[in-house]
Order: structure tokens, then C-alpha cells, then sequence
């Protein structure tokens, strides 16, 4: 079975532009949470959606929205982008919650 | 608030034994689990604890206790590809996850 892919692999974009992240869950997964990684840091929380709905939803500015369709796949889309976005976007699907199967992260790089 | 500590880096040897402890805070608390990362990977699960004990998986267990909000991943018969970042991280009651700033592991010869 294919895991969790995340396109694109790279993206560099510059200040004030808007990104739009994409993720497919692992088959029969219907939570997909999204994750900022920071070099040298954990995973920080974006957002959760199952079944379409937003569950979960971390201390991100409202620039920061997402959304989750049909058949499970996922957008994150970041408005005005900041320097300090620069980071890995990794998505995550699951079934339970609890364990979590990440994507291989979309770098996003801000000048 | 919401905090979770743990060592930023520990070195031990090859066949040797590692503890790597997580203590937290949350709002609500639905279980512990722990994430192992390599440079340049993404995050893979290793174990879950929702209740008090200790999982065995393998070469690695963890232990939680809830009392004392603090919890642990052992490494046994360490090997060389075990060197990575390890995560703990929480559930919160709102169903937000959190995770630790994570823990350097450096397997030596």
C-alpha cells in the first residue's frame, strides 16, 4: 500500500505570495492532521479535519486554513507569506489518532 | 500552558541501553506516544501509551505514568541505525497534538 504523499517536494516562494500544500492519506485513513517543522524543533500542530470537518486547531494566524475533501485528501493554503514560514510542511493521516503515518514534507522556502 | 520537556541530545554505545524521559502539561490528556525522525526524514511511529505501564515493542519500550505526567522511551541493544531524533508527544483533550522539542540520540561505535 502507498503511504501519506505530499506534492510538492519543494517550493520557494517569496514574501507576501500564497502556497497551497497538497496531501493524500494512506487508503481507509479519514483523519489527516497538518504539521510546521521548524530545523532543530518538533512538529507544531496546524490543524485536524476527519470526515471533511475540522476537529483540531493549533496557534496558527488565521493566514494559515485548510481543508479536507470527498475522498480524504487534503489542502493546507497559507496567505501573505512570512519569512518565518520557511519550514517542512508535513502531513499526517491516521485512523485512531494516536498513531500517526507522516508524509515526506513539502519544503517551503520564503526570500 | 501546554509543555512538553525532554533532553535536547543524548550519546550512548552501540549494544547499550538509552532512557529518553518526556515530562508534559497539557489541557487533558489522552495519551503519550513517541516518534523516532532521522535527518532529512519524516517522523515515524514507534509506540503509544494510554494508560499507566509500560508497551514493549522490540528493542523499544515505553513507560507512562500519569500521576506523575512523565514518561519514557527505552532502547535496548542499541544499534548504529538507531541514531535519529526521538519525540514524545500528547493529545490534548481538544484534539490537538503536541510535540516535544525532540531528542538528539548519538549512537557511537
Amino acid at each position: 500500500d502507498a503511504g501519506v504523499t505530499q506534492s510538492p517536494t519543494h517550493l520557494i516562494k517569496t514574501r507576501g505570495q500564497q502556497v497551497t500544500l497538497r496531501c493524500s492519506p494512506i487508503s481507509g485513513h479519514k483523519s489527516v492532521s497538518w504539521y510546521q517543522q521548524v530545523l532543530g524543533q518538533g512538529p507544531q500542530f496546524i490543524f485536524q479535519y476527519y470526515e471533511k470537518e475540522e476537529r483540531g486547531r493549533g496557534n496558527f494566524p488565521d493566514r494559515f486554513s485548510a481543508r479536507q475533501f470527498p475522498n480524504y485528501s487534503s489542502e493546507l493554503n497559507v496567505n501573505a507569506l512570512l519569512l518565518g514560514d520557511s519550514a517542512l510542511y508535513l502531513c499526517a493521516s491516521s485512523l485512531q489518532g494516536h498513531e500517526q503515518f507522516f508524509g515526506p514534507g513539502t519544503r517551503l522556502t520564503v526570500l | 500552558g501546554q509543555s512538553l520537556e525532554q533532553p535536547s541530545e543524548v550519546t550512548a554505545v552501540e549494544g547499550a541501553i538509552v532512557q529518553i524521559n518526556c515530562t508534559y502539561q497539557t489541557s487533558g490528556f489522552y495519551g503519550l506516544s513517541w516518534y523516532q525522525q532521522h535527518d532529512g526524514g519524516a517522523p515515524t511511529f514507534l509506540s503509544y501509551n494510554a494508560l499507566d505501564g509500560l508497551e514493549e515493542t522490540g528493542r523499544f519500550s515505553s513507560f507512562l505514568s500519569r500521576s506523575d505526567s512523565y514518561g519514557y522511551l527505552l532502547l535496548q541493544e542499541l544499534q548504529m541505525k538507531d541514531s535519529a531524533s526521538y519525540f514524545c508527544a500528547v493529545r490534548d483533550n481538544f484534539n490537538k497534538f503536541y510535540f516535544g522539542s525532540g531528542t538528539k540520540l548519538n549512537v557511537k561505535p
